[in-house]
């Protein structure tokens, strides 16, 4: 079975510029997460979909991050414009009826 | 807010001692409680899941507990080895409709020396 798909792994960017990141889940999982991790912590959540709707986005820089996810299966999490802070790993996550998260590799953001 | 805290923030031994790993955290009105291992540069890969009803979980080496009364979990690795170096993340989920996200702790380094 694939797991957690995420694309792309590195992405080095000047700040103001735009950025995606793209994920797919493994098959079948109905909830998706993207989280972001900075060096030394945890992960954060920044949003959650129920199939293609966004149940928890409370965490999320509405005024220039933003998310989608169509059909309910794979998503995008866009940052517009980038600044230096946002430097991080994001990371996606699924989960099917709550039975444990599962995480791609993660997308490591650097930001000059 | 929950809040998981883990300690120690680094742990070194000896290959072939065995590894006890501690995480707490504030809120015991969880769904349940998941251990990750995290590689430098890489994702977190899931290593057990227990369910909230559940008092512990064992897969292999590893075995992990949990308390939910007095909120702590504990993650068991026996007879380590130089492959176990890694970062091991203790995460809970909680119960509120608006809560189903894992609430983290900063994780414990371990390395394990040959």
């Amino acid at each position: 079975e694939a797991g957690v798909v995420q694309s792309p792994r590195y992405k080095i960017i000047e700040k103001k510029q735009p950025v995606a990141f793209w994920c797919n889940p493994i098959s079948g999982h109905n909830t998706l997460y993207w989280y972001l991790q900075n060096l030394g912590q945890g992960p954060e959540l920044l949003i959650r979909y129920e199939n293609e709707e966004a149940v928890d986005d409370s965490q999320l820089p509405k005024d220039r991050f933003s998310a989608e996810r169509l059909k309910g299966v794979d998503s995008t999490l866009k940052i517009q414009p980038a600044e230096l802070g946002d430097s991080a790993v994001y990371l996606c996550a699924s989960s099917l009826n709550r039975g444990g998260q599962f995480f791609g590799p993660g997308t490591r953001l650097t930001v000059l | 807010k929950q809040e998981v805290t883990q300690i120690p923030a680094a742990l070194s031994v000896p290959e072939g001692e065995n590894l006890v790993l501690n995480c707490s955290f504030t809120d015991s009105a969880i769904y349940n409680l998941q251990w990750f291992r995290q590689d430098p540069g890489k994702g977190l890969t899931s290593l057990l899941l227990i369910q909230s009803s559940q008092r512990e979980q064992t897969s292999g080496r590893l075995n992990a507990s949990l308390d939910k009364s007095s909120g702590r979990s504990t993650l068991y690795i026996a007879a380590s080895q130089p492959g176990d170096s890694a970062t091991y993340l203790c995460a809970v989920e909680g119960t509120k409709s608006n809560d189903y996200k894992l609430s983290f702790g900063a994780g414990t380094t371990v390395t394990v020396r040959a």
